[in-house]
């Protein structure tokens, strides 16, 4: 499998749910990002992960908790979320050329996440 | 600060039709542009890229170029055609110790046979 997966592609959950958004890049990239995509809003970065570290936390409620094991693999785990927090979900990666360039980010397809 | 602003949508055309879709941006240093496409159901996708001023990217037969005096990269195709419907999103990359892109709002575009 190439590019940039996530699971799952779709996720009902209440509101005292706890449940996991995972995300697997086969690029060999070293930086990985989340992303929420909500309806008629800019897309907003709510991490950054650069060699496994966290680089940028955009004061995102603590009900989201991000964890990078490798520089493959990407989590967002999810609990006590509010209807608010529906939203696409997205996932990339990029390979930070180090000459002070910013590189192409590559997308996964999504997880649609709703909240009830 | 950093900020890219581009026009809000939907814009329909008939297939064969010229397309303009307007990105400005504000930037402290010296920024990449982007653009980048999603189409329904699926992530954002690369479409093109410039990395420094007058440079023009081009993909697809789409096209932008980086104008620093205008701090402009408005996307151009001469002829559309229907499977280029998608949400086209405006993007600037910026180097502040870390390495962020911020993007615009995003353009719906629909084609119609």
């Amino acid at each position: 499998e190439t590019g940039v997966t996530q699971t799952p592609r779709h996720l009902v959950m209440g509101m005292t749910n706890k449940k996991s958004l995972k995300c697997e890049q086969h690029l060999g990239h070293n930086a990985m990002y989340w992303y929420k995509q909500s309806a008629k809003k800019p897309l907003e970065l709510m991490f950054v992960y650069s060699l496994e570290e966290r680089v940028e936390n955009n004061s995102v409620p603590s009900r989201f908790s991000p964890e990078c094991p490798n520089s493959s693999h990407l989590f967002l785990h999810l609990h006590t979320l509010q209807p608010e927090d529906s939203a696409l979900y997205l996932c990339a990666s990029s390979h930070p050329t180090g000459q002070g360039i910013v590189d192409t980010q590559y997308f996964g397809p999504g997880t649609r996440l709703t909240v009830l | 600060g950093n900020s890219v602003t581009q026009m809000e949508g939907p814009v329909t055309l008939s297939e064969e039709a010229f397309l303009t879709i307007n990105c400005t941006y504000t930037a402290t240093g010296y920024p990449s542009l982007f653009w980048y496409v999603q189409y329904p159901g699926e992530g954002l996708q690369l479409l093109l890229k410039a990395t420094k001023a007058d440079d023009k990217g081009s993909n697809k037969g789409f096209e932008a170029t980086y104008r620093k005096e205008t701090t402009s990269f408005h996307l151009e195709k001469g002829s559309v055609q229907v499977s280029d419907s998608a949400v086209y999103f405006c993007a600037l990359g910026v180097n502040t110790g870390g390495f962020k892109t911020i993007f615009g709002a995003g353009t719906r575009l629909f084609v119609k046979a």
